[in-house]
């Protein structure tokens, strides 16, 4: 069965500080995606960065990157030099192969302090 | 840029009435979904589908109905509206497996409330 797990219900950290949300994810399939995405205070929900779970290095975009670890069914974001309007809920998600649906974590909510 | 569009953006219904929320897609993407987010909680599939014409239950179809008329369109139906429905509905476009881009892309989400 597929699950995708996110443990922290919240994290606060001070603003330019580097942060790393945690997933886990359940699969019997060899070839599946991995996604982050991103909720803004107004609602809208906006895809950040996906993994392949055949490549061996971590996706970077911009100031996220992945931190996947296979052997652990492990999937963290990670969000280097954090600003204020990174505040926001973040999901993580996981579409295994011949498979159109995504399946999607509870989230996690981040507060960026100045 | 993709986009995906729904409406009404707010909605209040009574009890009883029909709801009809509705989204357009203009990414050309063969699968589109809709789910609700209710409050502290993550996002929950009720129905999806694969092309025009073709609806799928997800995990949560009781009480709803879905209509796909055309590859752009997608359409979320309440017969008969009751309280548990108020929620925040979201839809979504994807492309079919196998197409270069796997992730799915959201729309603005229509909040709706049943009295």
């Amino acid at each position: 069965a597929q699950k995708v797990t996110q443990t922290q219900t919240s994290i606060s950290v001070m603003e330019k500080t580097t942060v790393t949300m945690d997933c886990v994810y359940e699969t019997q399939d060899s070839s599946y995606f991995l996604f982050w995405y991103k909720q803004t205070a107004s609602g809208e929900i906006v895809f950040l960065i996906r993994q392949d779970s055949y490549k061996k290095e971590n996706a970077t975009v911009g100031h996220y990157s992945l931190n996947f670890q296979k052997p652990k069914s492990s999937i963290g974001l990670i969000i280097t030099a954090t600003q204020i309007e990174d505040s926001a809920v973040y999901f993580c998600a996981m579409r295994e192969g011949n498979n159109n649906r995504i399946f999607f974590g509870d989230g996690t909510q981040l507060v960026v302090k100045p | 840029e993709a986009a995906v569009t729904q409406s009404p953006r707010n909605k209040v219904a009574v009890t009883g009435g029909k709801v009809t929320l509705s989204c357009n897609q203009t990414n050309n993407h063969n699968n589109m979904y809709w789910y609700r987010q209710d409050t502290g909680h993550g996002l929950r599939l009720i129905h999806y589908s694969y092309g025009a014409g073709s609806t799928e239950k997800g995990d949560i179809p009781d009480g709803y109905k879905a209509s796909r008329p055309s590859q752009e369109n997608f359409s979320l139906i309440l017969e008969l509206a009751t309280p548990s429905q108020t929620s925040v509905y979201f839809c979504a476009s994807g492309d079919a497996w196998g197409r270069p881009s796997y992730e799915q892309y959201f729309g603005p989400g229509t909040r709706l409330t049943v009295l």
